[in-house]
């Protein structure tokens, strides 16, 4: 069966660059969620949509931005970058944001700042 | 407020050895899930079950097996039998509950399955 897909799957930028990661959902999935995982820390909930709206907002720093397209696809653009935001970036989606439709994750994006 | 406590960081056993990986959870809403991941070195979640509030009745699934108490907001994960392929980052998480999309994750559980 079709997985979320992420990508790229390792991104290198350097202090102060850009970078942008994408995720698509499994198909006929509506809501993504992006999760960020730093070195031996837990996922923190970022941000999510459903039908290309914001739905939800956790602790995204004000220098990144998301958005979710019309084909449901999502991506994540992170400005500024800094040392700090090295982690492991996951992506999941569900079908419908309401509390009983379980969230796939994908693989994850591994981040690294130098 | 919600939150999940996995007070264990980190937990050795010998290959064979019977494992409890303790998970405590906070929450005030009704309906919920519990969840149990395992992140192995590799990185990825690996989604090893998902719970519903409302059903306490305990599942086993090969050597794995889940007790869900409500009484003590516990969902504790045991394995049997522990295996070295069973090293990995284990993480308890709550969620999502009404009105609210995110998972709440707890800190995980470092286990160390040694030959």
């Amino acid at each position: 069966a079709a997985g979320v897909i992420q990508s790229p799957r390792h991104l290198i930028k350097e202090k102060r660059e850009t970078a942008t990661l994408k995720c698509y959902p499994i198909p006929r999935h509506d809501t993504v969620y992006w999760y960020q995982q730093g070195p031996g820390q837990d996922p923190q909930f970022l941000i999510s949509f459903y039908e290309k709206m914001q739905s939800d907002k956790g602790s995204i720093p004000d220098r990144f931005s998301a958005q979710q397209f019309s084909d449901y696809h999502s991506e994540l653009n992170m400005s500024s970058l800094e040392l700090g935001d090295s982690a492991l970036y996951f992506c999941a989606s569900s079908l419908g944001p309401e509390v009983y439709n379980e969230q796939f994750f994908g693989p994850g994006t591994r981040l690294t700042v130098l | 407020a919600q939150k999940v406590t996995q007070a264990q960081t980190e937990i050795s056993v010998v290959e064979k050895e019977d494992v409890t990986l303790d998970c405590v959870y906070e929450t005030r809403d009704t309906t919920y899930y519990l969840f149990w991941y395992k992140q192995p070195p590799s990185g990825e979640l690996v989604f090893l079950i998902r719970r519903n509030s409302f059903d306490e009745q305990n599942e086993i699934s090969g050597r794995y097996s889940w007790n869900f108490q409500k009484s003590t907001s516990s969902f504790n994960f045991t394995i049997t039998a522990s295996q070295v392929v069973d090293s990995a980052v284990y993480f308890c998480a709550l969620g999502p509950g009404k009105g609210d999309d995110k998972i709440i994750f707890g800190k995980g559980t470092r286990l160390h399955i040694l030959p």
